[in-house]
Order: structure tokens, then sequence, then C-alpha cells
């Protein structure tokens, strides 16, 4: 079945730092790709998606570029701040189902410190 | 601006009490959805329902039921909550042809 496999955590960084936290899928057909952040107390809010090879998408400094070839979904910022503290989780829909289901990954928790 | 809300953000059940979870969404969507959440394992499709009074099993379904009566309120129902059950439970939505769900803010429960 399909599947999404995050890097895991926690990622620590300090202020200023580049980002990339790695997520790779297993689908069949053409899954649409996004990315979910989790602040601390609070539900999930989409931070980006993409819907087809090649797309990139982008929020708020946060990239990411679906890689069909690589089957990758790889969330990339160039310069965190300490309110990026968060936890991260990547998620396809639509992969062998077109019900509106997410697969989520695991989840990496990000840490900026000052 | 699609709001979810859920009807409570704490709570707390002894063990064998029915619970019910509400949740609430405010755009008209069709697909509703019940997730858990915990550490290490991220989120897991408990129920989903794509009309009312449809209702799919997601891939944790055991414990648990569901119920939508009204298109905007899917409802989760412990029938007799046990301590493996502590844990975040989030609500979302998402309107028919569309894939981007919405969430709820979570309801942390905790089973004693």
């Amino acid at each position: 079945g399909d599947s999404v496999t995050q890097m895991e955590g926690p990622v620590t960084l300090s202020e200023e730092a580049f980002l990339t936290i790695n997520c790779t899928y297993t689908a069949t057909g053409y899954p649409s790709l996004f990315w979910y952040v989790q602040y601390p107390g609070e539900g999930l809010q989409l931070l980006l998606k993409a819907t087809k090879a090649d797309d990139k998408g982008s929020n708020k400094g946060f990239e990411a570029t679906y890689r069909k070839e690589t089957t990758s979904f790889h969330l990339e910022k160039g310069s965190v701040q300490v309110s990026d503290s968060a936890v991260y989780f990547c998620a396809l829909s639509g992969g062998s189902s077109n019900t509106g289901k997410l697969i989520f990954g695991q989840g990496t928790t990000l840490q900026v410190k000052p | 601006d699609v709001k979810v809300t859920q009807s409570s953000r704490y709570l707390v059940k002894r063990t064998g009490e029915k619970v019910f979870l509400e949740c609430v969404q405010d755009m008209d969507h069709e697909n509703m959805f019940w997730y858990r959440q915990d550490p290490g394992l991220g989120l897991r499709l408990i129920y989903f329902s794509y009309d009312v009074k449809m209702k799919e099993k997601g891939d944790i379904p055991e414990g648990y039921s569901v119920s939508r009566e009204k298109k905007e309120r899917f409802s989760l129902i412990l029938e007799s909550a046990s301590t493996n059950q502590t844990s975040m439970y989030l609500c979302a939505s998402t309107p028919l042809a569309r894939n981007e769900q919405y969430f709820g803010p979570g309801t942390r429960l905790t089973v004693t």
C-alpha cells in the first residue's frame, strides 16, 4: 500500500540555519503531496502542497519539489527562525485511492535555538 | 476561513466509560475524518465519512465507532474507554473535489 517515510527527529538547529527535512513516498498512480505543520498545542495546518511531478510548493519561506524520479518531497528553508519550532508532517493523497484520505509520515520535530 | 472545531481540548475519563468526541465544520465539506496522533507513529486514520450517515473504517477502527447525522458534525465514540486509547484525537474535513484537509485543534484524551 501507499506509505510515507520521513527522517527521524528531533532536528535541532540554530536560528538562521538551513533546514532540510527528508520525505520519500511509495504510491501507485499520481498522488498529491503535502507538508503540514503542527505548532505546540495546536492542530495541523497545511504548509504547502504539490499536485504533480516537478511542481514546487512554497509558503512562508518553505519550499518542496515533487520529484517523481526519486519519489521524494523534501522540505527546505533557507533561514529558520525560533518561531518555526514545530512538528512537520509529510503526507500524500490520491495514490491508490481517491477517497481524499491522507497517508502521513511519522512527523519530524524541529527545534530552533536562538 | 475554514473552521473545524472540537468539543473539548482536554478530557479525562475513567476506564469503561463511554466517551463522545464531537467535531463540527462550517464550510459544508462532504468528507470528514478522525485520526489519533501518538508519538513516533504520526497520524493514524480511525474512521472517515464522505456523506451524511455514511462511514468507512480507517486503519485502526477497533474500539471506536462514529456517527454522522448532519453534514457538519462528525462524532467519534469510544464505547468503553481503555487506557490504550489515551491519545490526541484530531478531526479533519475536506470538500469533495479537493484533497487538502483542514484540521481542528485536537482533543487530548486521558483514560485512567
